[in-house]
């Protein structure tokens, strides 16, 4: 039983350059989250989806936008990568629509230069 | 944003010891939330409170509800050193549920 899949685990890109983090649960779960993970700062929620075909910003959604391709999948796209994106992003989903988050990915780390 | 004071901010204890720590807010809260991270590792949650004064175990793990609905504890009995990691209490405000705010976490240090 994988929980939440993420993937990559790791990237580097140069400031402007696009792209895509993948995030996939096997738990039939309705809700799912993208969250960013700084020094000092906490976790802040990037986006949400509390169901399959819904998606609703959080509180630092400016500079990504996001996929809820089907119930597994979430996808989280940083369509001109900023060094301020530097961070660590992890997907969480929970069973219960809007409900806190159960069960976290292990994470991508994305630096941008 | 808004976000919760977490204390202590890092503890450094001996294999065996009781841990103790708390999160508190500046309004009313009708969920309190307790997480561990690993390194490398995304959070675990570890207790969900929902109700005022309530008392959750999980194992040597036990968090409080507090009575004031601005407070949460978490107590770890008898530390092992498998208890490193990074504690996190998150909440919602009661006039605000839709919300989760998070704190900036305790890091938990033990000496086998």
């Amino acid at each position: 039983n994988a929980g939440v899949t993420q993937t990559p685990k790791f990237q580097v890109l140069k400031t402007g350059q696009s792209m895509t983090l993948q995030c996939a649960q096997d738990m039939n779960h309705n809700s799912m989250y993208w969250y960013r993970q700084d020094p000092g700062m906490g976790l802040r929620l990037i986006y949400y989806s509390a169901s399959e075909g819904t998606t609703d910003k959080g509180e630092v959604p400016n500079g990504y936008n996001v996929s809820r391709l089907n119930k597994r999948e979430f996808s989280l796209r940083l369509e001109s990568a900023a060094p301020s994106q530097t961070s660590v992003y992890f997907c969480a989903s929970s069973e219960v629509p809007r409900g806190q988050p159960q069960h976290f990915g292990d994470g991508t780390r994305l630096s941008i230069l | 944003g808004q976000q919760l004071n977490q204390s202590p901010q890092s503890m450094f204890i001996q294999e065996g010891e009781d841990v103790s720590m708390n999160c508190t807010s500046s309004s009313i809260f009708n969920t309190w939330l307790w997480y561990k991270q690993e390194p490398g590792e995304g959070p675990v949650l570890l207790i969900a409170l929902y109700k005022a004064g309530e008392l959750t175990s999980n194992g040597r793990l036990t968090a409080q509800f507090g009575i004031t609905r601005k407070d949460s504890f978490l107590n770890i009995s008898a530390s092992i050193p498998s208890d490193v990691g990074i504690y996190f209490c998150a909440g919602r405000d009661a006039g605000n549920n839709r919300k989760l705010i998070w704190g900036l976490g305790t890091s938990l240090a033990v000496n086998p």
